[in-house]
């Protein structure tokens, strides 16, 4: 069956770096993968969504690459800040759909930028 | 504008009890959408509604969940009788035509 990973539950970096979160997905070919941010007691915030045929797409200070060959989608926040700490999650079309609200969702990864 | 509105943020009932959740969508969105997150599990989809059609119900755990909505605008989700595995926090999102969906804050269910 289908399954998405995020492959740390956490990530502790501090202020000024780049976090990477890692998004790895088998059994399944997405048209596309969406990035989202969730605050404690908030529902998910849509972030970013990045498309089978695209590299790579940025808004502000993310970046989002998807590999199709490696099956994974990278998330990166330059210049960190503590207003970066969250849960962040990555999800996919449910069932080999293209329908964009109906997802699956990783398990999430909480990231903590130290000051 | 007014994002997705869910009521109430939070509940406690007792098992074999009945629960109605809402969900306020944004206005004009066609697409309402309502997932679950279990203690320490993702975030699942449960169904998806096109205004007042059910589009797919396919991630419904049992027939003890029920979806309405009734004129196309605000949906419920109803649980009856509830059991013990149904706590967690449900979610409910929308969409309009793009492809951005909208979720609000969610309903902390706990059956106790």
């Amino acid at each position: 069956s289908q399954k998405i990973e995020q492959n740390s539950e956490a990530l502790n970096i501090q202020e000024g770096k780049t976090a990477t979160l890692t998004c790895n997905y088998t059994n399944y070919s997405p048209a596309y993968l969406q990035w989202y941010r969730q605050d404690p007691g908030r529902g998910p915030v849509f972030l970013l969504l990045i498309r089978e045929n695209e590299k790579e797409k940025r808004k502000e200070r993310l970046k989002v690459t998807f590999d199709t060959t490696l099956k994974q989608s990278l998330f990166h926040i330059t210049a960190s800040q503590p207003a970066d700490s969250a849960t962040y999650l990555c999800a996919y079309p449910l069932a080999g759909g293209t329908s964009y609200g109906k997802l699956t969702f990783g398990q999430g990864t909480i990231l903590t930028v130290h000051p | 504008e007014a994002g997705v509105t869910q009521f109430p943020s939070h509940s406690v009932i007792e098992k074999g009890q009945t629960v109605t959740l809402r969900c306020d969508p944004i206005s004009g969105h066609d697409n309402l959408y309502w997932y679950r997150r279990v203690m320490g599990k993702e975030i699942k989809f449960l169904l998806h509604f096109v205004k007042e059609s059910k589009q797919d119900e396919s991630g419904m755990p049992n027939n003890r969940f029920l979806a309405e909505r009734t004129g196309g605008t605000y949906s419920t989700l109803k649980v009856q009788p509830a059991e013990l595995e149904d706590s967690g926090v449900y979610f409910c999102a929308s969409r309009g035509s793009a492809t951005e969906a909208f979720f609000g804050q969610g309903t902390r269910l706990t059956v106790v």
